[in-house]
Protein backbone atom coordinates (compact mmCIF):
# COMPACT_ATOMS: atom_id res chain seq x y z
CA UNK A 1 0.00 0.00 0.00
CA UNK A 2 2.13 2.80 -1.10
CA UNK A 3 1.96 6.14 0.69
CA UNK A 4 3.67 8.44 -1.53
CA UNK A 5 1.74 8.47 -5.07
CA UNK A 6 2.71 9.85 -8.23
CA UNK A 7 1.00 9.83 -11.33
CA UNK A 8 1.41 8.87 -14.03
CA UNK A 9 4.06 6.24 -13.71
CA UNK A 10 5.29 6.53 -17.23
CA UNK A 11 4.82 9.81 -19.56
CA UNK A 12 6.01 10.30 -22.85
CA UNK A 13 6.54 13.88 -24.39
CA UNK A 14 7.31 15.85 -27.58
CA UNK A 15 10.21 18.65 -27.34
CA UNK A 16 8.76 21.82 -26.63
CA UNK A 17 5.32 20.59 -24.83
CA UNK A 18 4.82 20.80 -21.14
CA UNK A 19 3.88 18.37 -18.17
CA UNK A 20 2.99 18.58 -14.77
CA UNK A 21 3.81 15.26 -12.84
CA UNK A 22 1.62 14.56 -9.64
CA UNK A 23 2.67 13.64 -6.17
CA UNK A 24 0.66 13.22 -3.30
CA UNK A 25 1.75 11.85 -0.38
CA UNK A 26 -0.40 10.12 2.81
CA UNK A 27 2.32 9.68 5.85
CA UNK A 28 1.53 13.17 7.07
CA UNK A 29 4.84 14.53 6.57
CA UNK A 30 4.65 18.52 6.20
CA UNK A 31 8.52 18.48 3.70
CA UNK A 32 8.08 17.10 0.12
CA UNK A 33 10.70 16.78 -2.48
CA UNK A 34 11.51 16.18 -6.07
CA UNK A 35 14.98 14.14 -7.53
CA UNK A 36 15.72 13.33 -10.50
CA UNK A 37 17.94 10.16 -11.54
CA UNK A 38 19.06 10.02 -15.44
CA UNK A 39 21.24 7.15 -16.69
CA UNK A 40 24.18 9.63 -16.96
CA UNK A 41 24.34 10.80 -13.23
CA UNK A 42 23.09 10.48 -9.63
CA UNK A 43 19.98 11.10 -7.99
CA UNK A 44 19.64 14.67 -7.76
CA UNK A 45 18.15 16.84 -5.71
CA UNK A 46 15.95 18.87 -6.90
CA UNK A 47 13.48 20.92 -5.05
CA UNK A 48 12.69 20.58 -1.24
CA UNK A 49 9.36 22.31 0.40
CA UNK A 50 8.55 22.32 3.99
CA UNK A 51 4.70 23.53 5.07
CA UNK A 52 3.81 24.58 1.18
CA UNK A 53 7.02 26.37 1.40
CA UNK A 54 10.25 26.09 -0.96
CA UNK A 55 13.16 25.84 1.04
CA UNK A 56 15.85 24.61 -1.31
CA UNK A 57 15.92 25.18 -5.39
CA UNK A 58 19.08 23.37 -6.63
CA UNK A 59 17.44 23.21 -10.28
CA UNK A 60 19.30 25.55 -12.73
CA UNK A 61 16.56 26.25 -14.90
CA UNK A 62 13.11 27.75 -14.19
CA UNK A 63 11.24 25.68 -16.71
CA UNK A 64 11.20 23.16 -13.49
CA UNK A 65 8.56 24.74 -11.29
CA UNK A 66 6.91 22.97 -8.36
CA UNK A 67 3.31 23.51 -7.27
CA UNK A 68 2.22 22.56 -3.95
CA UNK A 69 -1.83 23.16 -3.80
CA UNK A 70 -1.93 20.99 -0.22
CA UNK A 71 0.39 20.73 2.14
CA UNK A 72 0.10 17.24 1.28
CA UNK A 73 0.50 17.56 -2.45
CA UNK A 74 3.86 18.47 -4.80
CA UNK A 75 3.43 18.79 -8.15
CA UNK A 76 6.37 19.37 -10.76
CA UNK A 77 5.44 21.21 -13.71
CA UNK A 78 8.24 21.08 -16.61
CA UNK A 79 7.98 23.39 -19.76
CA UNK A 80 9.22 23.48 -23.20
CA UNK A 81 10.26 20.16 -22.93
CA UNK A 82 13.86 19.16 -23.85
CA UNK A 83 14.95 15.44 -25.07
CA UNK A 84 17.71 15.83 -22.03
CA UNK A 85 14.75 16.08 -19.24
CA UNK A 86 14.16 12.28 -19.68
CA UNK A 87 14.66 10.96 -16.26
CA UNK A 88 13.03 9.43 -13.84
CA UNK A 89 11.21 12.00 -11.82
CA UNK A 90 10.69 10.48 -7.67
CA UNK A 91 8.84 12.57 -5.07
CA UNK A 92 9.63 12.39 -1.50
CA UNK A 93 8.43 13.52 2.18
CA UNK A 94 9.82 13.54 5.51
CA UNK A 95 8.46 14.67 8.58
CA UNK A 96 9.39 18.28 9.24
CA UNK A 97 12.13 19.09 6.57
CA UNK A 98 14.80 19.08 9.15
CA UNK A 99 18.32 17.48 9.09
CA UNK A 100 18.23 13.98 10.30
CA UNK A 101 14.90 12.59 9.06
CA UNK A 102 14.13 9.93 7.39
CA UNK A 103 13.21 10.23 3.52
CA UNK A 104 10.24 8.30 1.82
CA UNK A 105 10.31 7.72 -1.40
CA UNK A 106 7.44 7.30 -3.82
CA UNK A 107 7.77 4.62 -7.10
CA UNK A 108 8.90 8.12 -10.02
CA UNK A 109 7.58 8.67 -12.77
CA UNK A 110 9.48 7.92 -15.77
CA UNK A 111 9.67 10.62 -18.55
CA UNK A 112 10.40 10.61 -21.86
CA UNK A 113 11.24 13.80 -24.04
CA UNK A 114 10.99 12.78 -27.55
CA UNK B 1 30.44 20.21 -4.84
CA UNK B 2 29.70 17.95 -2.17
CA UNK B 3 29.85 14.44 -3.39
CA UNK B 4 29.94 10.67 -2.25
CA UNK B 5 31.63 8.31 -3.78
CA UNK B 6 30.59 4.76 -3.53
CA UNK B 7 32.54 1.15 -4.02
CA UNK B 8 32.39 -1.18 -5.71
CA UNK B 9 30.53 -0.72 -8.68
CA UNK B 10 29.09 -3.51 -8.99
CA UNK B 11 29.18 -7.00 -6.93
CA UNK B 12 28.40 -10.39 -7.95
CA UNK B 13 28.27 -13.02 -5.11
CA UNK B 14 26.52 -16.63 -4.56
CA UNK B 15 23.75 -16.52 -2.05
CA UNK B 16 24.93 -17.18 1.45
CA UNK B 17 28.24 -14.61 0.99
CA UNK B 18 28.36 -11.79 2.40
CA UNK B 19 28.94 -7.64 0.83
CA UNK B 20 30.95 -5.08 2.19
CA UNK B 21 29.75 -2.15 0.58
CA UNK B 22 31.54 1.41 1.33
CA UNK B 23 30.60 4.91 0.67
CA UNK B 24 33.46 8.29 1.37
CA UNK B 25 32.45 11.87 1.72
CA UNK B 26 33.89 14.61 0.08
CA UNK B 27 32.53 17.10 3.40
CA UNK B 28 32.37 16.37 7.25
CA UNK B 29 28.55 14.82 7.92
CA UNK B 30 27.14 13.15 10.42
CA UNK B 31 23.40 12.44 8.24
CA UNK B 32 24.00 9.16 6.72
CA UNK B 33 21.47 7.06 4.89
CA UNK B 34 21.55 3.89 3.23
CA UNK B 35 18.95 3.46 0.66
CA UNK B 36 17.92 0.32 -1.26
CA UNK B 37 16.75 0.43 -5.05
CA UNK B 38 15.22 -2.29 -7.16
CA UNK B 39 16.00 -1.93 -11.05
CA UNK B 40 13.09 0.87 -11.93
CA UNK B 41 11.56 1.03 -8.60
CA UNK B 42 11.40 3.39 -5.77
CA UNK B 43 13.95 3.52 -2.96
CA UNK B 44 13.67 2.27 -0.02
CA UNK B 45 15.39 3.49 3.13
CA UNK B 46 17.63 0.43 5.18
CA UNK B 47 19.45 2.21 8.09
CA UNK B 48 19.88 5.95 8.94
CA UNK B 49 23.11 6.16 10.76
CA UNK B 50 25.08 9.23 12.13
CA UNK B 51 28.00 7.38 13.67
CA UNK B 52 29.10 4.32 14.69
CA UNK B 53 27.33 1.12 13.81
CA UNK B 54 23.42 0.31 13.61
CA UNK B 55 22.07 -2.93 12.75
CA UNK B 56 18.90 -3.93 11.11
CA UNK B 57 18.55 -7.57 10.91
CA UNK B 58 21.24 -8.68 8.39
CA UNK B 59 21.93 -5.08 7.73
CA UNK B 60 25.32 -3.50 9.69
CA UNK B 61 25.77 0.06 9.06
CA UNK B 62 29.49 1.41 10.58
CA UNK B 63 29.47 5.39 10.02
CA UNK B 64 33.48 6.97 11.25
CA UNK B 65 32.61 10.70 10.62
CA UNK B 66 36.12 11.25 11.47
CA UNK B 67 36.85 9.39 8.60
CA UNK B 68 34.12 11.02 6.20
CA UNK B 69 33.07 7.21 5.39
CA UNK B 70 30.32 4.97 5.43
CA UNK B 71 29.92 1.17 5.06
CA UNK B 72 27.58 -1.31 5.10
CA UNK B 73 27.60 -4.70 5.20
CA UNK B 74 25.12 -7.39 4.14
CA UNK B 75 25.36 -11.01 5.77
CA UNK B 76 24.07 -14.15 4.35
CA UNK B 77 23.25 -12.71 1.03
CA UNK B 78 19.47 -13.71 -0.65
CA UNK B 79 18.59 -13.79 -4.21
CA UNK B 80 16.24 -10.93 -3.20
CA UNK B 81 19.03 -8.80 -2.14
CA UNK B 82 19.45 -7.87 -5.24
CA UNK B 83 19.52 -4.22 -6.66
CA UNK B 84 21.29 -1.16 -6.20
CA UNK B 85 22.58 0.23 -2.82
CA UNK B 86 22.52 4.10 -2.54
CA UNK B 87 24.37 6.00 0.27
CA UNK B 88 23.41 9.37 1.09
CA UNK B 89 24.73 12.16 3.06
CA UNK B 90 23.00 15.73 4.24
CA UNK B 91 24.87 18.86 2.99
CA UNK B 92 25.84 21.49 5.38
CA UNK B 93 23.76 22.14 8.64
CA UNK B 94 20.18 23.57 8.04
CA UNK B 95 19.82 22.23 5.13
CA UNK B 96 17.37 18.94 4.15
CA UNK B 97 19.15 18.82 0.52
CA UNK B 98 20.58 15.03 0.19
CA UNK B 99 23.36 14.33 -1.99
CA UNK B 100 23.49 10.88 -3.18
CA UNK B 101 25.86 8.42 -4.73
CA UNK B 102 26.40 6.70 -7.58
CA UNK B 103 25.07 3.28 -6.02
CA UNK B 104 26.47 -0.29 -5.79
CA UNK B 105 24.61 -2.59 -8.04
CA UNK B 106 24.41 -6.22 -6.34
CA UNK B 107 23.74 -9.63 -7.87
CA UNK B 108 22.96 -12.16 -5.78
CA UNK B 109 23.41 -15.69 -7.65
CA UNK B 110 21.64 -18.86 -6.70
Amino acid sequence: DPKIIQKPKYLVAVTGSEKILICEQYLGHNAMYWYRQSAKKPLEFMFSYSYQKLMDNQTASSRFQPQSSKKNHLDLQITALKPDDSATYFCASSQEGLGGETLYFGSGTRLTVL
Amino acid sequence: EQQVQQSPASLVLQEAENAELQCSFSIFTNQVQWFYQRPGGRLVSLLYNPSGTKQSGRLTSTTVIKERRSSLHISSSQITDSGTYLCAMEGTSNTNKVVFGTGTRLQVLP
